[in-house]
């Protein structure tokens, strides 16, 4: 079966500190793979997403994600946080054919950001 | 452009009843899916919705049922509800299809909070 693991739960960080969050997930064939965010009282938005071809993606707010095919891993990186960076995140895949929209998340990784 | 629409955002039952939840995609997708996300499981597909099909369903028990109206509105039901089913119940909707290689990404609505006492 499908599965998506993000390795950290919780992250805190101060503001301008780089971060990067986990994903790896199981899936023989070929995938879709998504960041999601969901900013406190906000409905989940996505971030980034990668398809195929340049397996370094840019997203919204200065995000960015790496397709690491031999890893099965999506990791998320920003450069630089900010105090608005605050809000939790999942990593999810669906198959890139057949998966009939259906997306497998992550656990999610809640990012703290701290002036 | 109007987003993904739930209805009602918040409401609270008791064990043993029955709810329904009501989501509105956006103008001409055809695609709904249904997800539960709680603290501990996290989120978790329901099922999906295709021009009034159930085309997949997740691993939830048959009290969670759902279906698609012809305008590609669509409900989900809860029958004999437990504690356990408190959630947000979170819908969203694409104009892809998801059969072939495409951008099947997903916009979420606000959700529907349940809380079961």
């Amino acid at each position: 079966a499908q599965s998506v693991s993000q390795h950290n739960h919780h992250v805190i960080l101060s503001e301008a500190a780089s971060l990067e969050l986990g994903c790896n997930y199981s899936y023989g064939g070929t995938v879709n793979l998504f960041w999601y965010v969901q900013y406190p009282g906000q409905h989940l938005q996505l971030l980034l997403k990668y398809f195929s071809g340049d397996p370094l993606v840019k997203g919204i707010k200065g995000f960015e994600a790496e397709f690491i095919k031999s890893k099965f891993s999506f990791n998320l990186r920003k450069p630089s946080v900010q105090w608005s960076d605050t809000a939790e995140y999942f990593c999810a895949v669906t198959p890139n054919s057949g998966g009939y929209n259906k997306l497998i998340f992550g656990a999610g990784t809640r990012l703290a950001v701290h002036p | 452009k109007a987003g993904v629409t739930q209805t009602p955002r918040y409401l609270i039952k008791t064990r043993g009843q029955q709810v329904t939840l009501s989501c509105s995609p956006i103008s001409g997708h055809r695609s709904v899916s249904w997800y539960q996300q709680t603290p501990g499981q996290g989120l978790q597909f329901l099922f999906e919705y295709f021009s009034e099909t159930q085309r997949n369903k997740g691993n939830f028990p048959g009290r969670f049922s759902g279906r698609q109206f012809s305008n590609s509105r669509s409900e989900m039901n809860v029958s004999t509800l437990e504690l356990g089913d408190s959630a947000l119940y979170l819908c969203a909707s694409t104009d892809m299809t998801g059969l072939g290689s495409g951008a099947n990404v997903l916009t979420f609505g606000a959700g529907s909070r349940l809380t079961v006492l």
